[in-house]
């Protein structure tokens, strides 16, 4: 099974920061690759998939990059509205593992 | 407006059964496959299961193997999870989640509200 393995697993940015969350695949995933967020409280949100597309609605800061095993998420300017835990998600085979989480606070 | 209404939350014993239901609505259901994820107190999103647009093809997490069970009635446009041998640890907030695209490897785009399961003596 693919294990996806997030860092770091917190972080402490100021607003207007650039943010920048990774998630490393065990195994090559190419693009299938996913990054939701989830607020406190609330039920995930889709941000990003094949490792790069903006989901609908999603504000433009946020971005995706990467193929393969190693994938990066990146906040162009933190918002207060950011604060949240960010998962990624490889969705190419079952089972469809999360990373462990990264949770994104304003210093 | 898609929309994935959950069962309510329920407290069972250990070693009990219980079974959650999700309606669907806003979509055409049985075009997607169907998910089941959940999140332990303070933890992490956990994948648990999915069923294929027709319910012939069921995957599970290994945590789960064995004693959960995914279903699906498209007649009725609802998914189901049979949680059988219930432990202390299957105790979480339990989603269901459809993906974004109707063929190929997706994503999971709309969510349900959760069902609170709680595994308690």
């Amino acid at each position: 099974d693919i294990q996806m393995t997030q860092s770091p697993s917190s972080l402490s940015a100021s607003v207007g920061d650039r943010v920048t969350i990774t998630c490393r695949a065990s195994q090559g995933i190419s693009n299938f690759l996913a990054w939701y967020q989830q607020k406190p409280g609330k039920v995930p949100k889709l941000l990003i998939y094949a490792a790069s597309t903006l989901q609908s609605g999603v504000p433009s800061r946020f971005s995706g990059s990467g193929s393969g095993t190693d994938f990066t998420l990146t906040i162009s300017g933190l918002q207060p509205e950011d604060v949240a835990t960010y998962y990624c998600q490889n969705y190419n085979s079952a089972p469809r593992a999360f990373g462990q989480g990264t949770k994104v606070e304003i210093k | 407006e898609v929309q994935l209404v959950q069962s309510g939350g329920v407290v069972v014993q250990p070693g009990g059964s219980l079974r959650l239901s999700c309606a669907a609505s806003g979509f055409t259901f049985d075009d997607y496959t169907m998910h089941w994820v959940r999140q332990g107190p303070g933890k992490g999103l956990e994948w648990v299961s999915l069923i294929s647009w027709d319910g012939v093809t069921p995957y599970y997490a290994d945590s789960v193997k064995g004693r959960f069970t995914i279903s699906r009635d498209n007649s009725k446009n609802s998914l189901y999870l049979q949680m059988d041998s219930l432990r202390t640890e299957d105790t979480a907030l339990y989603y269901c989640a459809k993906d974004k695209h109707s063929s190929g490897w997706s994503p999971l785009d709309y969510w349900g509200q959760g069902s609170l399961v709680t595994v308690s003596s």
